[in-house]
């Protein structure tokens, strides 16, 4: 079945660059996500990529695909510290009318 | 746009009670709305997902006579847990897909359950 992983924790200082990287088994997977989730709230979409597309630019946040690898990173330009949360990678196949697969989630911290 | 809200946002019960959490799409339709459960510092995972108008679809492993999922409005889906115990106790996430961009999903902000 499908996997989806992630590094579990990522420190990062305040204006510097943040990466998170996500690695997927479906070679089918058509749409990736990357979702954030604050301390006892649900999971605010954030951005998204289309199999068919390597690059993703939307104000700070850069999303990158390398297929071949079936990789996909997150990268947040002059974190803040209202970015801390945790990022869900996710994936579904076909035209994505299925249910989403979830990576077990990257803690970010942000120190001031 | 594309607001999914969730009731209650917590609830504490007694073992062998039933409670049902509501998952309403409130800006658009949702023909289908997914059902996850999440562990403390865990990931999400999908136990059914919600048709409008016909039965749910269970994952492996989750009974679908424990878990009671309803659509019954393009806008409305509810979850009951019936005869609770502890280990019922966990965070559950609905989230209802775009009728026109179907590829995004956007998710309630959740209902923390505790069973006593």
């Amino acid at each position: 079945g499908e996997d989806v992983e992630q590094s579990l924790f990522l420190s990062v200082r305040e204006g510097d660059s943040s990466v998170i990287n996500c690695t997927y088994t479906d070679s089918s997977s058509t749409y990736l996500y990357w979702y954030k989730q604050e301390p006892g709230a649900g999971l605010q979409l954030l951005t998204y990529i289309f199999s068919n597309m390597d690059m993703k630019q939307d104000q700070r946040l850069t999303v990158l695909l390398n297929k071949k690898d079936k990789h996909l990173s997150l990268r947040i330009a002059d974190t803040q510290t209202g970015d801390s949360a945790i990022y869900f990678c996710a994936e579904t196949p076909d035209t994505g009318r299925r249910a989403l697969t979830f990576g077990s989630g990257t803690r970010l911290q942000v120190q001031p | 746009g594309a607001v999914v809200s969730q009731h209650p946002s917590w609830v504490i019960c007694k073992s062998g009670t039933s409670v049902k959490i509501e998952c309403r799409s409130l800006d658009f339709q949702a023909t289908t709305m997914f059902w996850y459960r999440q562990f403390p510092k865990q990931s999400l995972m999908l136990m059914a997902t919600s048709n409008e108008g016909s039965k749910a679809t269970y994952e492996q492993g989750v009974e679908k006579d424990k878990f009671l999922i309803n659509h019954a409005s393009l806008t409305l889906s509810t979850l009951t847990v019936t005869s609770a115990h502890p280990e019922d106790s966990s965070f559950y996430i609905c989230s209802a897909r775009g009728q026109v961009r179907t590829y995004e999903q956007y998710f309630g902000p959740g209902t923390r359950l505790t069973v006593t």
